[in-house]
């Protein structure tokens, strides 16, 4: 399988618990995003590296969150000291640098987050 | 707020027929439009798109039309199939530099369903 790959699927935490998610990204594509998908809602920006550089961070992503793409290959998205309203699916798409790209942005099948 | 607004949360069509789901957006900085698919348990695929300076975009079933004046866009598929019920979800990105390529907002996603 060649596509984008998050691991886990699902993650149940209690509050107050750090949680760390993976994502691997298609090989040759050098920039990679993370993206969060709440209940009725589309998918809302939160990062992107190209390859080891996190270039751009929106403001939903609080001091809680920290990503890292440490060899420009994988990444990881930490959130600490969880809370509820983190609760949602948490994507990872992977695309080729621009221009090449253009948007078409790959998509994993996502991490679902539900803190109780 | 809501930059890009789907206000039909959800579209039944019979099999065969037109379904056209629409777009608003408000940000004028937007010149680059996507629809995007989603199947339960996936994550979204890249469907079509299209640039600001165009007004038409077709791929075999799918078409992509866009009115600059009315910031809308609607996407067409005909002839409408089963295989084609997922949310699709509009997105679009503001401007041509470098940093904004993948930085998309979405909207909130319709729901369609094809019935036999």
């Amino acid at each position: 399988d060649t596509g984008v790959s998050q691991d886990p699927r699902h993650k149940i935490t209690k509050r107050g618990q750090n949680v760390t998610f993976r994502c691997d990204p298609i090989s040759e594509h050098n920039r990679l995003y993370w993206y969060r998908q709440t209940l009725g809602q589309g998918p809302e920006f939160l990062t992107y590296f190209q390859n080891e550089a996190q270039l751009e961070k929106s403001r939903l992503l609080s001091d809680r969150f920290s990503a890292e793409r440490p060899k420009g290959s994988f990444s990881t998205l930490e959130i600490q000291r969880t809370e509820q309203g983190d609760s949602a699916m948490y994507l990872c798409a992977s695309s080729l640098k621009p221009p090449r790209a253009h948007e078409k942005l790959f998509f994993g099948s996502g991490t679902q987050l539900s803190v109780l | 707020d809501q930059q890009v607004k789907q206000n039909s949360p959800s579209l039944s069509v019979q099999e065969g027929r037109i379904s056209i789901l629409n777009c608003d957006y408000t940000n004028s900085m937007f010149d680059y439009f996507l629809w995007y698919k989603k199947y339960p348990a996936e994550g979204p695929t890249f469907l079509i798109s299209i640039s600001s300076i165009k007004d038409k975009n077709e791929d075999g079933r799918f078409t992509v039309f866009l009115n600059k004046s009315a910031k809308h866009l609607s996407l067409h598929i005909v002839p409408s199939q089963p295989g084609d019920s997922a949310v699709y979800f509009c997105a679009a990105r503001a401007g041509a530099g470098g940093t904004s390529y993948g930085k998309l907002t979405f909207g909130q996603g319709t729901i369609l369903t094809v019935h036999p």
